[in-house]
């Protein structure tokens, strides 16, 4: 099947740096989707990216779909406490549920 | 959040024991799905449901039965489970029917199930 190398896996960061994560693959995919997952809690979707190209904003958050369809990148500028948590990317290539394959998850955290 | 919710949301069971995890989505969603969640890997589909029917089933052990009463409502029972199949599940539900993510219905997710087999 499909597969999504996602990376870095955690990261350990001052309040107030950027942050950069990404997903890459082998396959080509229609659709990305960044997800976060708090502590005890389901994943929350953060950004949807549906071309090639495309920049898309969401608050602090910014993600990019490649260019070549094979991978995209989450950013997170001036991190605050709240950010912490696990960030998965997941990429769709269509033809039903199992279309949507997750990257394993960047854990984000943030020291004091 | 009242979107997708799970209960119970820890669970103990010894290998021989029965119990059942219960799902409930308020968005109006006409497709369902189980995830299992493991450390360190990717999220695993198990089950899909659209409009109530079953769509996908890969390749999950029988001691894993889903059901789906109605569109709003999602089991997964289970029965003789292994210490493996410790894990977090995660139901979630979308608009598209059985297509798990699509574009325009990317998944909502409950906070999942927390199960220990013992």
């Amino acid at each position: 099947g499909q597969q999504l190398n996602q990376s870095p896996q955690s990261m350990f960061i001052q309040e107030g740096e950027d942050v950069s994560m990404n997903c890459t693959s082998s396959s080509i995919f229609n659709t990305w989707l960044w997800y976060k997952q708090d502590p005890g809690e389901g994943p929350v979707l953060l950004i949807a990216l549906y071309k090639a190209g495309e920049l898309t904003s969401n608050g602090r958050l910014t993600a990019q779909f490649g260019i070549t369809r094979k991978d995209s990148f989450l950013n997170i500028s001036a991190s605050i406490p709240s950010d912490v948590g696990i960030y998965f990317c997941a990429g769709y290539s269509g033809g039903g549920a199992d279309g949507l394959t997750f990257g394993k998850g960047t854990h984000l955290i943030i020291q004091p | 959040e009242t979107g997708v919710t799970q209960t119970p949301r820890h669970l103990v069971m010894g290998m021989t024991n029965k119990k059942s995890l219960k799902c409930e989505q308020h968005l109006g969603h006409n497709a369902m799905y189980w995830y299992k969640q493991s450390a360190k890997k990717p999220l695993e589909l198990m089950f899909v449901y659209s409009l109530e029917e079953r769509v996908e089933n890969n390749s999950v052990p029988s001691r894993f039965s889903p059901e789906c009463p109605n569109s709003s409502h999602l089991f997964l029972h289970l029965h003789t489970l292994q210490p493996e199949d410790s894990a977090l599940y995660l139901c979630a539900s979308s608009q598209a029917a059985g297509t798990g993510g699509d574009y325009n219905s990317p998944l909502h997710f409950g906070n999942g199930t927390r199960l220990t087999v013992t």
